[in-house]
């Protein structure tokens, strides 16, 4: 049972352009949401967080967006960057329910097209 | 520098040799985990330590043990590899709940053929 989803496997985009990631989750009582971004050959990095009780955070050139009645989070990269290519992972956590654990999703594999 | 490191990065084994892959963290960091990641699935938990001496089952513990004797090591134990435990492994480690942001080793490459 995939409770966090990612039904993008890849996505190419052109630089200068923006780059939207999504990620859908089933578990409603998930209240912490995540991305993480991989290189190849390299662990997973911390990229930008948001708590259920906000709809956006921001952070430079990264955006995430979480609505909740939809069950959804999205990932906004403005502009995008040849840099920005990596696979990027959407996790999330039921804190205020004591569920210590990060649930991730299947990932996408981001590629900006210079 | 603050890091998390696994060894080794690739091994190659033969199903039901045990092997050990290590992991230990210099950040003085409570919560550490081990997960594998296989093409289509992402990143799923197999033990996580809550600290030293506390271990617990992820999504996926069956054929792994773990240990957490000191507060900077975490090592994954596979005591008798089968073929479907190729895979991608990473160690991670973070303070107090995993819901803060983890830090990821390089990863192991593990082959059991």
């Amino acid at each position: 049972d995939q409770q966090v989803k990612q039904n993008s496997p890849s996505l190419s985009v052109q630089e200068g352009r923006i780059s939207i990631l999504n990620c859908d989750y089933t578990n409603s009582m998930f209240d912490y949401f995540l991305w993480y971004k991989k290189y190849p050959a390299e662990g997973p990095t911390f990229l930008i967080s948001i708590s259920s009780i906000k709809d956006k955070n921001e952070d430079g050139r990264f955006t995430v967006f979480l609505n909740k009645s939809a069950k959804h989070l999205s990932l906004h990269i403005v502009p995008s960057q040849p840099g920005d290519s990596a696979v990027y992972f959407c996790a999330a956590s039921a804190i205020n329910f004591g569920n210590e654990k990060l649930t991730f999703g299947t990932g996408t594999r981001l590629t900006i097209i210079p | 520098e603050a890091q998390v490191t696994q060894n080794p990065r690739y091994l190659i084994t033969v199903t039901g040799k045990k092997l050990t892959v290590t992991c230990s963290q210099n950040m003085n960091h409570e919560y550490m985990s081990w997960y594998r990641q296989d093409p289509g699935l992402g990143l799923r938990q197999i033990y996580y330590s809550m600290n030293v001496e506390v271990t617990d089952k992820g999504d996926v513990p069956e054929g792994y043990k773990v240990s957490r004797k000191e507060k900077r090591n975490f090592p994954l134990i596979l005591e008798s590899p089968s073929p479907n435990q190729t895979s991608l492994y990473f160690c991670a480690s973070s303070f107090g709940q995993s819901n803060e942001k983890l830090f990821f080793g390089s990863g192991t490459q593990l082959s059991v053929l």
